[in-house]
Order: C-alpha cells, then structure tokens, then sequence
C-alpha cells in the first residue's frame, strides 16, 4: 500500500523565506511524527501528533517552527524567517498508534542560502 | 531525558561475513527498540525492533538482541549481501519519552562483494 508522503521533495530557500513542508502519513495513522536530520546525523524529534491533536513540541528549535494537522490527516510543518541552521532534512513518520511502529516518509531537503 | 549510544560508526565487511552494531540506552523506562535502515537519499526504513518484554528476536538474516539490565541491545546481521550497505540507525523509545524516538548516531556499513 502507499507509504508516508511528503512534498515538496527539495526546497531551496533564501534566508528569510518562510517555507511549509506537507506531510501524508499512511491513511488511517494516528499518529504522526516530525524529526530534523542534520547530515551525517541521526533524526531528532521535533513534535508529535495524535489525531489533530499536538501531544509534544518540546523539540521543536524556536518560536520560528510551527506545526498543524488540522484534520488529523495531513500535517504542515511551517518555518518561518528562515535561517542558515535550519538547512536539514525533515522527516515525517506516521503509526498506528502510540506504542506502534512509525514509518517514515522520504524526507524533504531544505537548503537555506 | 534518554540518550543513545552507537558503535561503531562505521563498518567493513567482506560479503557473507557477520556484522554487528551495538547500542546502548541511559533510561530505564525505555521499552521499545527499533532498528531502521537509511539508503541515500531516502528515509530511515524499519528493519526490525524489539520490546522489552523479550530479549532477542530474530527475521531471516537479521536479529536484535536485548539487555535490560545493562542497558544495550544489538543487530546482528549474517550472510551480508552487498544490497545490505547503508546506514543503520538504533532508538529507543517509551512512555516516559512520550513515545518520540531517540536514534543514535548511526553506522555506515560497508559490504565488500
């Protein structure tokens, strides 16, 4: 069956910019995961979601990042003013629930120049 | 919080040798063990994993052993193949961790047909 989607796969913003990355997580996944992977490096949590609501966002770096998943579907992960540290991949993981598995999407890699 | 360890960062094998990578935890209260797969450009892939209900388990090629007293578990992989040449991440997660998983930092394994 189809996997955790994201788009768009690469983005390329100037410093400053404000982006949004989408996340589709497998349907009928309750909850759904946000992580940042820094190059070379392991995922680090940004922020969680069961259904629509946030149950975590003690990961998330600064007031700059903000994250929705207003119908408990599809979630945004938003940055704004972007800044050169903000350059990583950002991942998307969804399960079934909790205590279950998570499975990621492919990433999408933000470039901030 | 919960901190994970891996070794060895990376690692060189000859095809159908053994590989073994070894992690370790800082919080007790952890009890789900993941291992995931990351090829280039593309996200972190389950392998396998383990609860701490069961110390070792084991699918095709691949096993993950547990210890929870001293804290460590490992994948073991035998017959490596060429295709298993990637990087491979460990985490650990709990209730305690609001089930958000901590990765270690990863081993480049290199099979050499």
């Amino acid at each position: 069956g189809a996997g955790v989607s994201q788009s768009p796969r690469y983005k390329v913003a100037k410093r400053g910019q404000d982006v949004a990355l989408r996340c589709d997580p497998i349907s009928g996944h309750v909850s759904l995961f946000w992580y940042q992977q820094a190059l070379g490096q392991g995922p680090e949590f940004l922020t969680y979601f069961q259904n629509e609501a946030q149950l975590d966002k003690s990961g998330l770096p600064s007031d700059r990042f903000f994250a929705e998943r207003p119908e408990g579907s599809v979630s945004t992960l938003k940055i704004q003013r972007t800044q050169q540290e903000d350059s990583a991949v950002y991942l998307c993981a969804s399960g079934r629930g909790l205590t279950y598995e998570q499975y990621f999407g492919p990433g999408t890699r933000l470039t901030v120049t | 919080g919960e901190n994970v360890e891996q070794h060895p960062s990376t690692l060189s094998v000859q095809e159908g040798d053994s590989a073994v990578i070894k992690c370790t935890y800082s919080d007790s209260a952890s009890n789900y063990f993941p291992w995931y797969k990351q090829e280039l450009g593309k996200g972190p892939q389950l392998i396998i994993d383990i609860r701490s209900n069961v110390g070792e388990k084991k699918d095709q090629r691949i096993a993950v052993t547990l210890n929870k007293t001293a804290k460590h578990f490992s994948l073991h992989i035998t017959e490596t193949q060429p295709e298993d040449s990637a990087v491979y991440f460990c985490a650990a997660s709990g209730e305690d961790s609001s089930y958000k998983l901590i990765f270690g930092s990863g081993t480049r394994l290199l099979v050499r047909p």
